[in-house]
């Protein structure tokens, strides 16, 4: 069973600091690493998505991947109290019968005035 | 485009009743998931269909059955609901891309709740 680990949270920031958020997976065949935004009672939202090792900026958010440690992180700078919600970190997997993700168990993020 | 759209929103079934979770996509595209979403568990994904015709499990069929009416809908049936599948389902789409790889795009979700 392949797994994604992700710290549950919540992550309390103050408003305007950076939110680091980490996440590991343990396929290390994995090729593509996607952030998804759920805000309560909402559905996933895809915010970025990242293939190579480095860093990928998009805004205020930047996806951070290494292959050799199998981690990926999301950073998330001048955090707004609209960044308030669950980010859930997926990893692919290619199978015969498709792509399919896995999903982490998500960390809740709270950003305060 | 509506994207991918799931109905109803809501449903209360009585144990052992029987019911069926519509979803349709206007995207164009070829893959379909159905994924259940209960606290602390994060996403699981139930069924999916990489292409229409065909339908793969995932990690939690047990209970679950699934068709791929044509490329824009996928259902997903309980035949038999019992409480342990009181959840969030979402249903999701997605078109593969660049190096082989999917972006995943969600529906609203259908809150069900089995007494």
């Amino acid at each position: 069973q392949k797994e994604v680990e992700q710290n549950s949270g919540p992550l309390s920031v103050p408003e305007g600091a950076i939110a680091s958020l980490n996440c590991t997976y343990s396929d290390r065949v994995s090729q593509s690493f996607f952030w998804y935004r759920q805000y309560s009672g909402k559905s996933p939202e895809l915010i970025m998505s990242i293939y190579s090792n480095g860093d990928k900026e998009d805004g205020r958010f930047t996806a951070q991947l290494n292959k050799a440690s199998q981690y990926v992180s999301l950073l998330i700078r001048d955090s707004q109290p609209s960044d308030s919600a669950t980010y859930l970190c997926a990893v692919n997997e290619v199978t015969g019968g498709g792509n399919k993700l896995t999903f982490g168990t998500g960390t809740q993020l709270k950003v305060e005035l | 485009n509506a994207g991918v759209t799931q109905t109803p929103k809501f449903q209360v079934l009585k144990t052992g009743q029987s019911m069926t979770l519509q979803c349709a996509q206007d995207m164009n595209h070829n893959s379909m998931y159905w994924y259940r979403q209960d606290p602390g568990m994060g996403l699981r994904l139930i069924y999916y269909s990489a292409s229409e015709g065909t339908t793969d499990k995932g990690e939690v069929p047990n209970g679950y059955n699934v068709s791929r009416l044509n490329k824009r809908e996928f259902s997903l049936r309980l035949e038999s609901a019992a409480p342990s599948q009181t959840s969030v389902y979402f249903c999701a789409s997605s078109e593969v891309g660049l190096w082989g790889t999917d972006t995943q795009y969600f529906g609203p979700g259908t809150r069900l709740t089995v007494l």
